[in-house]
This record gives structure tokens, sequence and C-alpha cells, in this order.
């Protein structure tokens, strides 16, 4: 069964920093690309960030781009986010979402809620 | 970027109705096309992609259908379960968006 587990969210001031870690398992982890997506409260959900399966391909939403980084670590089966400069909008629940094809999400994990206020 | 608009916003619906969902793209995504539930606190779940794709273990009831610009999402007979919010997404193109979401209440 194929099980993704994200840790890491909580508060944090505007200005600050985050490092998202999801433990994937129940799949060969390192053949898939993986995504970052977000959904603030009572929104839809927008994707943040790619990664492909060599780790080579990266691509970021406008919105994060030069602020996130996104990273793989096969041999621990964990995806990472490290967020930089975080601000107000960026407050939202992260999910990590396996890829089944370009950027169409087929598992997502439970969350991780990222609030960022002073 | 791609502007995805769903309709209605909400649904009221009874147990046994048919509902449609509408789904409109700013610019063509091809077929590439998905179509997610939510229920409260859990994550998204895919449920079609490709426009018309059931994924495994989607209850037949659920069907898509449409091309370019304009797609649908229907449910043939509602059940207690599928009382959620519903998203599309297009995966065609950067920044690969959602619609805003269509709630199905309870009648």
């Amino acid at each position: 069964e194929v099980q993704l587990v994200e840790s890491g969210g909580g508060l944090v001031q505007p200005g600050g920093s985050l490092r998202l870690s999801c433990a994937a398992s129940g799949f060969t982890f390192s053949s898939y690309d993986m995504n970052w997506v977000r959904q603030a409260p009572g929104k839809e959900p927008e994707w943040v960030s790619y990664i492909s399966s060599s780790g080579s391909n990266i691509n970021y939403a406008d919105s994060v781009k030069g602020r996130f980084t996104i990273s793989r670590d096969d041999a621990k089966n964990s995806l990472y986010l490290h967020m930089n400069s975080l601000r107000v909008e960026d407050t939202a629940i992260y999910y990590c979402a396996k890829d089944k094809r370009y950027y169409l999400f087929d598992y997502w994990g439970q969350g991780t809620l990222v609030t960022v206020s002073s | 970027d791609i502007q995805m608009t769903q309709s209605p916003s909400t649904l009221s619906a009874s147990v046994g109705d048919r509902v449609t969902i509408t789904c409109r793209a700013s610019q063509s995504v091809n077929s590439w096309l998905a179509w997610y539930q939510q229920k409260p606190g859990k994550a998204p779940k895919l449920l079609i992609y490709k426009v018309s794709t059931l994924e495994s273990g989607v209850p037949s009831r659920f069907s898509g259908s449409g091309s370019g610009t304009e797609f649908t999402l229907t449910i043939s007979s509602l059940q207690p379960d599928d009382f959620a919010t519903y998203y599309c997404q297009q995966y065609n193109s950067y920044s690969y968006t959602f619609g805003q979401g269509t709630k199905l209440e309870i009648k």
C-alpha cells in the first residue's frame, strides 16, 4: 500500500524558514517523479514544486520560485521542501504527492500545516 | 497560465440523483484533464484522468467527458459517500492549475 507521510509543518514568523519532509513507502520511490501541492484554507489546491525521479528536472510555481527548494533522498525514500523567506500567503496545508504522469497526482499524503504569522 | 473555472460552486442534490459538474479552461488543455474528490480534513483523491479514464477502484457511477476547453464530471446515481468537494485540474501546461471546486451537498 502506498503511504506518504509529511512532517515538519508549524508556526513560523514572516521571513522565517521551515523544512518539510515526506516519508514514502509501499512503492519504488526512486522510480517516480514527486511533487509538493499546497492548499490554503478554503481554497483549491495549488501545485508548488516538482522533482523528477532522477532529480535532474525540477520545477517551481512562480509564487515560490527563488524561495523554496525541492530535493529527494532515494536512500531514505524521502522528499523534502526547504522553504525560506516565508510569507503570510504561504500559509497552507502542504501535501506530498506522487506523480502518475507529469503533474497528475495519484497518491497524496495527509498533509502538514504551515502557518506563517507574527 | 491556464485558468480553470468550475460550475456550479455549490450543488444540492439527493441520494439517487444524477449530477453533472462543468469545468472550463481558458485555453485548450487537450485531453490532460483530471477530477479529484476531497472530503473535509482529507487529501484530494484522484477519480478520473485523461478526461474519462477512471482511476483504479473508482466506482463506475463516475464518468468524465469533454475536450479542448469544456469538460464534465457526471455521477449517475448519487450515493451517501459522494457528498464532497470536487476539483478539476489541468496537467497540460504550467502551472497545472485546479478549478475553484464544486461542493456537492445533501438536499
